[in-house]
C-alpha cells in the first residue's frame, strides 16, 4: 500500500493564529488526496478534494477561504486552517487514493486552538 | 442521498464468539463498500473491500444489494481484533469515500 505522512502530528496554537498542516504522498505521484475531520468519538467527515494543479473542491458547508488548500505537487498537499479559532480544534486526516480507488491514510494532525 | 450508517458504536464480545458489524448504505448507483479499520494509536488502514471478495484476518463481508447492507463478520473474535471498524462507500469515479459513524469492537478475555 501507499505510505502517507503528516506533518505536524500535533499542533498547539492561539486562537486568531493560522495553521499549515502537511500531507506527503511518500510512495506514490497522487494526482487527488482528501482531507478530513474527525470530531472526538465520530466518524470521519470529507471536507475537500485535493486535485494537484487545479482548485480544490469543497463539500457542502465547508468555507474554502477558511481551509485553504494547495497541492502544488504529486506528492504535497496541503491545509492552511486561517484564523483559527477553539471551534476548529479536531483531527486533520489525509487520505491519498490510488488508481482502483483504494485510500490509505496518514496518521492525522490533532489540531487544539487555545 | 449517499449515506452510511453503522447503528452499533459499541460492540463488546468474548474472545471466540463470532462478530457481526453492521453496515447499512444507501446509494442510487453501483456501489462500491470498504470496511477500514483503526487500531489503537495507528493509522486507519484498508480491512477489506466488496469487489474483492476476500477474507482478512478471518474477516468476511458480502455486499446484499437488496438489504442494501455491507455486514461485516468474524466467527472466531480475538482480542487483536479490539479496535474501531468504519464501514465506507465509495462515491463513483471521484475516489471519495463517504463513512459510517464507526463501530468499536471490543474483545474480552
Amino acid at each position: 500500500g501507499a505510505v502517507v505522512s503528516q506533518h505536524p502530528s500535533w499542533v498547539i496554537c492561539k486562537s486568531g493564529t493560522s495553521v499549515k498542516i502537511e500531507c506527503r504522498s511518500l510512495d506514490f505521484q497522487a494526482t487527488t488526496m482528501f482531507w478530513y475531520r474527525q470530531f472526538p468519538k465520530q466518524s470521519l467527515m470529507l471536507m475537500a478534494t485535493s486535485n494537484e494543479g487545479s482548485k480544490a473542491t469543497y463539500e457542502q458547508g465547508v468555507e474554502k477561504d477558511k481551509f485553504l488548500i494547495n497541492h502544488a505537487s504529486l506528492t504535497l498537499s496541503t491545509l492552511t486552517v486561517t484564523s483559527a479559532h477553539p471551534e476548529d480544534s479536531s483531527f486533520y486526516i489525509c487520505g491519498v487514493a490510488r488508481d482502483n480507488n483504494e485510500q490509505f491514510f496518514g496518521p492525522g494532525t490533532r489540531l487544539t486552538v487555545l | 442521498a449517499q449515506r452510511v450508517t453503522q447503528p452499533e458504536k459499541l460492540l463488546s464480545v468474548f474472545k471466540g464468539a463470532p462478530v457481526e458489524l453492521k453496515c447499512n448504505y444507501s446509494y442510487s448507483g453501483s456501489p462500491e463498500l470498504f470496511w477500514y479499520v483503526q487500531y489503537s494509536r495507528q493509522c486507519l488502514q484498508l480491512l477489506l473491500r466488496h469487489i474483492s471478495r476476500e477474507s482478512i484476518k478471518g474477516f468476511t463481508a458480502d455486499l446484499n444489494k437488496g438489504e442494501t447492507s455491507f455486514h461485516l463478520k468474524k466467527p472466531f473474535a480475538q482480542e487483536e481484533d479490539s479496535a474501531m471498524y468504519y464501514c465506507a462507500l465509495g462515491s463513483g469515479n471521484t475516489g471519495k469515500l463517504i463513512f459510517g459513524q464507526g463501530t468499536t469492537l471490543q474483545v474480552k478475555p
